[in-house]
């Protein structure tokens, strides 16, 4: 069963400190990955898309990271800014296009 | 820049009542879908299409029912409203090419 599991569920984390998140995928086989941020009341929005060749990947202070081989994926995010705050959401496309959601990592950063 | 709409922000609606959830996209994407997100349990997909007339269950589709008369739009309807359909709905599109999905800003409904 093509499964996505995000941690944490929740962070708390201080302005200006960094962050990473996880996401660990079964999906197979294996397309691409994505990570979007939705803030609060809003709908997702794309932060970067990670395909099998590629390991790494940055968007400004977010850096994306990928090990097929072990089917994980990070996102990491420098110098957390208070518009960061936010809920992170890893979706992992299969080859036949079909999406898998992880349930969301809540970030809240605090002043 | 893509433009996902979604007709209603809010909603509020008693037990019975049939609810239409319009979707409106301005890029000519084939693929559309309807998504419910609840607390602690994610996004989880209701429907979708992938042409015009066309569509296809998603993991929830009970209590659910859409409609594609044109491309551009993809409506979510609940024939008969009930309390645990209570949810935040969100649409979103997707590009043949990289897969992206956009999606509306969401339309949360409450059903007393």
């Amino acid at each position: 069963k093509n499964q996505v599991e995000q941690s944490p569920q929740s962070l708390i984390i201080l302005e200006g400190k960094n962050c990473t998140l996880q996401c660990n995928y079964t999906v197979s086989p294996f397309s691409n990955l994505r990570w979007y941020k939705q803030d609060t009341g809003r709908g997702p929005v794309s932060l970067t898309i990670m395909t099998f060749s590629e390991n790494t990947k940055s968007n400004g202070r977010y850096t994306a990271t990928l090990d097929a081989d072990t089917k994980q994926s990070s996102l990491h995010i420098t110098a957390s800014q208070l518009s960061d705050s936010a809920s992170y959401i890893c979706v992992v496309n299969n080859a036949g296009n079909m999406l898998t959601f992880g349930g969301g990592t809540r970030l809240m950063v605090k002043p | 820049d893509v433009k996902v709409t979604q007709s209603s922000r809010y909603l509020v609606k008693r037990t019975g009542e049939k609810v239409f959830l319009e979707c409106v996209q301005d890029m000519d994407h084939e693929n559309m879908f309807w998504y419910r997100q609840d607390p602690g349990l994610g996004l989880r997909l209701i429907y979708f299409s992938y042409d015009v007339k066309m569509k296809e269950k998603g993991d929830i589709p009970e209590g659910y029912s859409v409609s594609r008369e044109k491309k551009e739009r993809f409506s979510l309807i609940l024939e008969s409203a009930s309390t645990n359909q209570t949810s935040m709905y969100l649409c979103a599109s997707q590009g043949a090419n990289t897969g992206e999905l956009f999606f509306g800003e969401g339309s949360r409904l409450t059903v007393l």
